[in-house]
């Protein structure tokens, strides 16, 4: 069953300093890592990605990093704005291609302007 | 491309009723489409997973004869919250595994049904 009462780990960072989000996931074996954005009231939306066989991946202003032997991943917002507000989650993919996501619990951005 | 769409965005209905909610994908086929569970401050909880023209598969703990899943075709799965009680209150998402593409997971998601039951 869920768990009741959590409160978000939350980030406050100010206006175009970096960001830095924290993940810990479960297996070993998962082969696939996924970084979302959620807005309040919204479904959540696609950032950047990872496979297994890197350690390293960067986007336009995101860079994901990887780190199997300790089973972390960490997402760096460059320059945060304050359109960057909003929970992350990150997603490990068990199960290889027809396996599913299991999701951390996620972590509060707050830009301060 | 990748669109996924959920109908109704937001619902209110009372105890005891049942409440469909449909997700599309808009743009590309999905043989599969999972359906999650958010409740406030909280993580995605995968419900169910669903695949065209078979049963769904329901996580442990999920009730399947409450929450009905139905994937006719390869751009609608509908889910069904029967007999809906103030604690099936929670914001429904539902994501779609494009068909024939990547040979890792990738998921688009729905912007979400927020159900409210009185």
């Amino acid at each position: 069953g869920e768990s009741v009462g959590l409160h978000l780990p939350t980030l406050s960072v100010q206006e175009g300093d970096n960001s830095i989000i924290n993940c810990a996931y479960s297996n070993s074996a998962s082969d696939y890592f996924i970084w979302y954005k959620q807005e309040s009231g919204k479904g959540p939306q696609f950032i950047i990605d990872i496979r297994s066989n890197m350690d390293k991946r960067q986007g336009q202003r995101v860079t994901v990093l990887l780190n199997k032997t300790v089973k972390h991943l960490s997402l760096q917002i460059a320059a945060t704005q304050p359109g960057d507000s909003a929970v992350y989650f990150c997603a490990e993919n068990y199960g290889g291609s027809q396996g599913n996501l299991i999701f951390g619990k996620g972590t509060k951005l707050s830009v301060k302007p | 491309g990748a669109v996924v769409s959920q109908h109704p965005s937001w619902v209110i209905c009372k105890s005891g009723t049942s409440v469909k909610i449909e997700c599309r994908s808009l743009d590309f086929q999905a043989t599969t489409m999972f359906w999650y569970r958010q409740f406030p401050k909280q993580s995605l909880m995968l419900m169910a997973t669903s695949n065209e023209g078979s049963k769904a598969t329901y996580e442990q703990g999920v009730e399947k004869d409450k929450f009905l899943i139905n994937h006719a075709s390869l751009t609608l799965s509908t889910l069904t919250v029967t007999s809906a009680h103030p604690e099936d209150s929670s914001f429904y998402i539902c994501s779609a595994r494009r068909y024939g593409r990547s040979s890792y997971n990738e998921q688009f998601f729905g912007p979400g049904t927020r159900l409210t039951v009185l």
